[in-house]
């Protein structure tokens, strides 16, 4: 089945930088990639998604790539705001049926 | 319109009980998917229901059980709680099958065990 790595699993960074989130994922038949955001106490909101036939996709200060030859992915945030701070999820999905999540990372931006 | 709605939203259970969780989806979903998230953990697949039919399952043992209604909404059954089912429980909904769709999550539900 699908594997999917996030990295870092924790990111701080000051309010107006930029926050960098990395996946891999290992079924090369994946062909659909969202990105969720988990405030406390709620459930992942999608954010953001993209999907194989796109390399990139942008939605204001939150953008996607995607490199398929690699089977990496990474969501971007620029201008971090201090609301920014969640856990976020990647997921993989479309070769097993099952959307398939990485562990997590909790970004903290510091105002 | 309404989000996937799940219910309820807390709930305490003592160690052997059975516990049954509720799951309505978005409006015009047919495809209904459960998550485990125990504390510090990623999201662990549990089940999916599409068209009232069980898809697939995680690997979880089988007092993990559930079903999906006509209407598209599900329910979880836990049977014979244990301490490590402790977890938020979420239900998702996508309007079509595979993987390859926007799911939304519901709220999820906070399952304690003592």
């Amino acid at each position: 089945g699908e594997n999917v790595e996030q990295h870092p699993s924790t990111l701080s960074v000051q309010e107006g930088d930029s926050a960098v989130i990395k996946c891999t994922y290992s079924d090369s038949a994946s062909n659909y990639f969202p990105w969720y955001k988990q405030e406390l106490g709620k459930g992942p909101q999608l954010i953001i998604d993209i999907r194989s036939n796109v390399g990139e996709k942008k939605d204001q200060r939150i953008a996607v790539t995607l490199n398929k030859t690699a089977k990496h992915f990474s969501l971007h945030i620029t201008e971090t705001q201090p609301e920014d701070s969640a856990v976020y999820f990647c997921a993989a999905g479309g070769g097993s049926y099952i959307p398939t999540f990485g562990r997590g990372t909790s970004l903290i931006v510091h105002p | 319109e309404a989000g996937v709605t799940q219910s309820p939203t807390h709930l305490i259970k003592t160690r052997g009980q059975q516990v049954t969780l509720r799951c309505s989806p978005i409006s015009g979903h047919t495809s209904v998917y459960w998550y485990q998230q125990a504390l510090g953990l990623g999201l662990q697949f549990l089940l999916w229901y599409d068209e009232g039919e069980e898809r697939n399952r995680g690997n979880f043992p089988p007092r993990f059980s559930g079903r999906q209604f006509p209407n598209y909404s599900s329910e979880l059954n836990v049977n014979a709680l244990e301490l490590e089912d402790s977890a938020l429980y979420l239900c998702a909904s996508s309007y079509r099958s595979g993987a390859n769709t926007e799911a939304f999550f519901g709220q999820g539900t906070r399952l304690t065990v003592v």
